[in-house]
């Protein structure tokens, strides 16, 4: 049973295009962590969110935490071909493992 | 620093051969982890170490031994694997299992195995 949704699955857009990505869940998370993955390489951490309603921002990415803390969204203002990759977002249960969505393949075309 | 350092990047061997992977840390986490991923999927978790003790074997097949020597120390032994265990194998670590923030995890870049 998939825990944490996350869609869409595949996305390839434009230079400079904006896109948001979701996770969501029926269950409650104590934090829920994105990373950005390129081929051959480990996920890497772009933000932990702990709080329900929080928004975080780095850079051209916002990323928001429901109020419930069983959703998230990623949005990427003016997509850069350097944002491709296979996003995952991973929701932290208490006391427990990590809970992987299934992945965002983004690619970005100049 | 958050650098978890995984060796060798890229592994090649055969059904019969016997292999190790290592991942290190000095970031003082005491809660390691080893993941399996599959091209384009999502990491799926093996096992967990926490105060370097076994925590959670995710029903791996015994032909992939886990081991910890240290707290700054992540070892998994291979032995007669079949082709299809081929795939990225992720080490992770965080400050500790349970209680967030400390749970958060920070991996390595992975070792590619290829299993012949």
């Amino acid at each position: 049973t998939q825990l944490l949704e996350q869609s869409p699955q595949f996305l390839s857009i434009q230079e400079g295009e904006n896109l948001t990505v979701y996770c969501n869940s029926s269950s409650v998370f104590s934090s829920l962590q994105w990373y950005r993955q390129e081929p051959g390489e480990g996920p890497v951490l772009l933000v932990t969110v702990v709080t329900g309603g929080e928004v975080k921002k780095l850079k051209r990415l916002t990323f928001q935490f429901g109020d419930a803390r069983k959703d998230s969204s990623l949005h990427i203002t003016a997509a850069q071909p350097g944002d491709t990759g296979l996003y995952l977002c991973a929701g932290a249960r208490w006391g427990n493992k990590l809970v992987f969505g299934a992945g965002t393949i983004l690619r970005v075309k100049s | 620093d958050t650098e978890v350092t995984q060796t060798p990047k890229h592994l090649v061997m055969g059904m019969t051969n016997k292999k190790s992977l290592k991942c290190e840390q000095h970031m003082g986490h005491r809660a390691m982890y080893w993941y399996k991923q599959k091209a384009k999927k999502p990491p799926e978790l093996m096992f967990v170490y926490s105060y370097e003790k076994l925590s959670i074997n995710e029903s791996v097949p015994s032909r992939f031994s886990p081991e910890c020597p240290n707290s700054s120390l992540l070892n998994l032994h291979l032995h007669a694997l079949q082709p299809e265990d081929s795939a990225l194998y992720l080490c992770a670590s965080s400050q500790e299992v349970a209680a967030r923030p400390k749970n958060i995890q920070y991996f390595g870049a992975g070792t590619r195995l290829s299993v012949l």
